[in-house]
C-alpha cells in the first residue's frame, strides 16, 4: 500500500519568512495530493491540492509543487503569518479514490511574531 | 451550505463497551468516509460509505462497522472497545461525481477508552 512521509516533523519560522514542507510517497499509482491544515480542536481543513497531470499550483500565499519522477511534493507558504501556525498534513490517493487518502504524520509549523 | 457535523464531540467509555458515533455529510455530498487519528499521528482511513454500502475499507478489524442512511448521514460503531481505540474519529464527506472530488472533514469525536 501507499506510504507517505513528511519531513521535517517541526518547523519554526519568523513571521514574514517562507516555509517549505516536503512529502514523499511510495505508490506510483497515486495521482491526487491534497494538503490539510489542522488547528487545535478542529478537523483537518483542505488548503490546496494537486493532481499528477499538473506540476505546480498556486493559491495566493500557498503553492504546491509535484515531482512525479522523484515521488515527492512540497507545500510552500510565503509571507508567513502567526495564524499559519498549525499542523500540516500531506496525503496521497490513487486514481479514482480521491477520498481514500493516505496521510503523512504531520508537521507542526510555528510562526514567531 | 452546511458543513460536516459530528456528534458527540467528546465521549468516555470503558474497555469492552460499545460506542456509536454520528456524522452528517456536507450538503450535496453522498459519500462519507471515516478516519481515526491517534494523538500525534495523521488520520488513518477506516472505511467509506457510498449509496448506503461500504465502498472500501482500511486495515481495521471487523469490530469497526458502519452504516449510511438514505439522507447520506452515517454512523461508526466500535464494539469491544480497547484502550488503543482512544483517538479522534473524523468523518469526511465528498461528491465522487465532481470532476475535482475533494474531501471535507468535520471537527471529529474525541473518544477516550479507560
Amino acid at each position: 500500500g501507499e506510504n507517505v512521509e513528511q519531513h521535517p516533523s517541526t518547523l519554526s519560522v519568523q513571521e514574514g519568512d517562507s516555509a517549505v514542507i516536503k512529502c514523499t510517497y511510495s505508490d506510483s499509482a497515486s495521482n491526487y495530493f491534497p494538503w490539510y491544515k489542522q488547528e487545535l480542536g478542529k478537523g483537518p481543513q483542505l488548503i490546496i491540492d494537486i493532481r499528477s497531470n499538473v506540476g505546480e499550483k498556486k493559491d495566493q500565499r500557498i503553492a504546491v509543487t509535484l515531482n512525479k519522477t522523484a515521488k515527492h511534493f512540497s507545500l510552500h507558504i510565503t509571507e508567513t503569518q502567526p495564524e499559519d501556525s498549525a499542523v500540516y498534513f500531506c496525503a496521497a490517493s490513487p486514481t479514482g479514490a480521491n477520498s481514500k487518502l493516505t496521510f503523512g504524520k504531520g508537521i507542526t509549523l510555528s510562526v514567531r511574531p | 451550505e452546511t458543513g460536516v457535523t459530528q456528534s458527540p464531540t467528546h465521549l468516555i467509555k470503558t474497555r469492552g463497551q460499545q460506542v456509536t458515533l454520528r456524522c452528517s455529510s456536507q450538503s450535496g455530498h453522498n459519500t462519507v468516509s471515516w478516519y481515526q487519528q491517534a494523538l500525534g499521528q495523521g488520520p488513518q482511513f477506516i472505511f467509506q460509505y457510498y449509496r448506503e454500502e461500504e465502498n472500501g475499507r482500511g486495515n481495521f478489524p471487523p469490530r469497526f462497522s458502519g452504516l449510511q442512511f438514505p439522507n447520506y448521514s452515517s454512523e461508526l460503531n466500535v464494539n469491544a472497545l480497547e484502550l488503543d481505540d482512544s483517538a479522534l474519529y473524523l468523518c469526511a464527506s465528498s461528491d465522487p461525481t465532481e470532476t475535482n472530488e475533494k474531501l471535507f472533514f468535520g471537527s471529529g469525536t474525541q473518544l477516550s477508552v479507560l
